[in-house]
């Protein structure tokens, strides 16, 4: 079975500082990875995807990810927050077998000026 | 491209009554929709996954004959919720992709924007 866990519910930066949410799957099958972010009663925006081909992968607005099997992560980060970066942010799994996707928590990003 | 459109944004109904909502997606066909549920501050429940022409398939604790579902086209899904009631009241998302569920290769899905149910 494919799940996601999120580790952090909250994380709080600085404006201009590193944003590290942390990401950790667990799949039968080599994972398809993805971050999305969720603005206030907003739908959601694909931040970036994993699918089995660069291990680093670069997204909109800055964001990037590493798979890193060995540890079986997907971590979200960005050298430097901006104010407009705070919202929800979600890693997901797709079921290879069905196409759906299996959320995290989610981790609520806050940036502080 | 692979824009998906919800309609409506906000919708507020008074309880016993019925809601529809519709999902499009705008420039491309979507073989499978699927329909998300999302309480305050909590992820996104997958409530059923439907593809075009064919009955949609219920994720576990969900009420088909309250939350119908119709995908007759390749651009729009409409879900249903029926004899709706203040516990009902969520954000209702759609997603579409152009593949097939049930294949093993990975077709992306594109969102909607969400649908504010209120229920008085």
């Amino acid at each position: 079975a494919q799940s996601v866990t999120q580790l952090d519910s909250h994380v709080s930066v600085s404006e201009g500082t590193p944003v590290l949410l942390r990401c950790n799957y667990s799949s039968s099958y080599s994972p398809s990875l993805f971050w999305y972010v969720q603005h206030p009663n907003k739908g959601l925006q694909l931040l970036l995807k994993y699918t089995s081909a660069a291990t680093l992968v670069k997204g909109i607005n800055g964001f990037e990810a590493e798979f890193k099997k060995s540890e079986t992560s997907f971590h979200l980060t960005k050298p430097s927050a901006h104010m407009s970066d705070a919202a929800e942010y979600f890693c997901v799994v797709s079921d290879p077998a069905t196409n759906k996707l299996i959320f995290g928590t989610g981790t609520l990003l806050a940036v502080q000026p | 491209g692979a824009v998906v459109s919800q309609h409506p944004s906000r919708v507020i109904c008074k309880s016993g009554t019925s809601v529809k909502i519709e999902c499009r997606s705008l420039d491309f066909q979507a073989t499978t929709m699927f329909w998300y549920r999302q309480f305050p501050k909590q992820s996104l429940m997958l409530m059923a996954t439907s593809n075009e022409g064919s009955k949609a398939t219920y994720e576990q604790g969900v009420e088909k004959d309250k939350f119908l579902i119709n995908h007759a086209s390749l651009t729009l899904s409409t879900l249903t919720v029926t004899s709706a009631h203040p516990e009902d009241s969520s954000f209702y998302i759609c997603s579409a992709s152009p593949g097939l569920a049930g294949l093993s290769s990975y077709n992306e899905q594109f969102f909607g924007p969400g649908t504010r149910l209120t229920v008085l």
